[in-house]
Formats: C-alpha cells, sequence, structure tokens
C-alpha cells in the first residue's frame, strides 16, 4: 500500500455529526476517494477530491489537502443506515488505486 | 449505469485446486483491478491491468496470475488454492480518460473459502 491510515473504528450519535480522517503518501498523487461498505457488500463511491478544499454533496462533505496528504470525509445528520465501513483511496500515477483498511463507523440512537 | 459482474458470488474450493475468478465490465474501461478484502486489512491490490494484455502486480501477487485477453474481461488465477487465499475477491474497473466519472466501480464480491 502507500501507507494509507485512517481510524479502525468511530461510534456517534443519530444526528450527530462525524470526521473521518485519512492520511497518505502525497508522491505521485492523483485523486481521493471515499467509498462507503455496508457489510457483505461492495464498496460505493461517495466523493472524489482532485484540488484543495471541501466537496459538498448533500449531507456528505470531503476535505483535502494536498501538501498535508491529508482529507477527511464529513458525514452529517447522521441516520442509522450510516453505519457502514468509510475507505479513503487514493489514486496514484492516474491509475492504481490503494485503499486504507476503512473506518468502521457505529451510529447508535 | 456501470456494471462490474464478477461470475460467482460464493466459492468453495479444495485445497491445491486451480481456481479462476472472472470479471467483466461494460464501461469500456482501460483499468481493470484484483483486490482481496480481509477483515483489518482492508483492501489490498493484488493484480492491476491497463490494457489488454498489459498487467502490473499490486502488493500481495504471490500465489496468483492473471490474465487479460480482451479489453472487458479480467481474470484472476489461483494457481494451487491454499487456504491462506480464503477471503473476499473484488474486481474493480476505472477509466484512465480525464473525464468526470474517474472512480473505480466495483463488482458484487466473490466469497472464496479453500477447504
Amino acid at each position: 500500500g502507500q501507507n494509507i491510515d485512517q481510524p479502525t473504528e468511530m461510534t456517534a450519535t443519530e444526528g450527530a455529526i462525524v470526521q473521518i480522517n485519512c492520511t497518505y503518501q502525497t508522491s505521485g498523487f492523483n485523486g481521493l476517494f471515499w467509498y462507503q461498505q455496508h457489510a457483505g457488500e461492495a464498496p460505493t463511491f461517495l466523493s472524489y477530491n482532485v484540488l484543495d478544499g471541501l466537496e459538498e454533496k448533500g449531507r456528505f462533505s470531503s476535505f483535502l489537502s494536498r501538501s498535508k496528504g491529508y482529507s477527511y470525509l464529513l458525514l452529517k445528520e447522521l441516520q442509522m443506515k450510516d453505519s457502514a465501513s468509510y475507505l479513503c483511496a487514493v489514486r496514484y500515477n492516474f491509475n492504481k488505486f490503494y485503499f486504507g483498511s476503512g473506518t468502521k463507523l457505529n451510529v447508535k440512537p | 449505469d456501470v456494471k462490474v459482474t464478477q461470475s460467482s458470488r460464493y466459492l468453495v474450493k479444495r485445497t491445491g485446486e486451480k481456481v479462476f475468478l472472472e470479471c467483466v465490465q461494460d464501461m469500456d474501461h482501460e483499468n481493470m483491478f484484483w483486490y482481496r478484502q480481509d477483515p483489518g486489512l482492508g483492501l489490498r491490490l493484488i493484480y492491476f491491468s491497463y490494457d489488454v494484455k498489459m498487467k502490473e502486480k499490486g502488493d500481495i501477487p504471490e500465489g496468483y496470475s492473471v490474465s487479460r485477453e480482451k479489453k472487458e474481461r479480467f481474470s484472476l488465477i489461483l494457481e494451487s488454492a491454499s487456504t491462506n487465499q480464503t477471503s473476499m475477491y473484488l474486481c474493480a474497473s476505472s477509466s484512465s480518460r480525464m473525464s468526470e466519472n474517474t472512480e473505480a466501480f466495483f463488482g458484487q464480491g466473490t466469497r472464496l473459502t479453500v477447504v
């Protein structure tokens, strides 16, 4: 892998906001992606950042700082169905995708 | 709608068998990938292909080989299956063209058990 690091597990309350961080190796960077994966299912695409700053998509936002090798996924107004694993993925050299180990998010009532 | 289809959802094979996992995509994507996913280890890249007959090793290619004879199809081969290859295998594809949809699209996964 390319040293893509994210927390293993997080817990948050329904209706709250949660931020999932991701750090990565910057050499060859060509885009950062966030995926959601429910247990036993394939990952589904959530967001994409290639330039610095915040991308907003409804309840989900993703931020990128290329110089720091840092991204976060922000989930607002948490719902029970948001309980899943969230995968940070980095595309290197325009084609290879490498993934972090994933952050398991538990949303409690 | 982008479709990446893996030939089997569940597979049980015996130690020492030669195993073929097939993946087909219908989006004319140049890039195709095979990952395995294990608890606590995330998705690990086994092999990557960027064109027909072209391949590159990922992080964990030992015990595996691949074949890409046609653009839409990427096969993963376990030469002699072993119990430590029991895992969820995920195929993905992506475009190398600089367009809006540059993310990787995944198949539904194949859960392989080697006994």
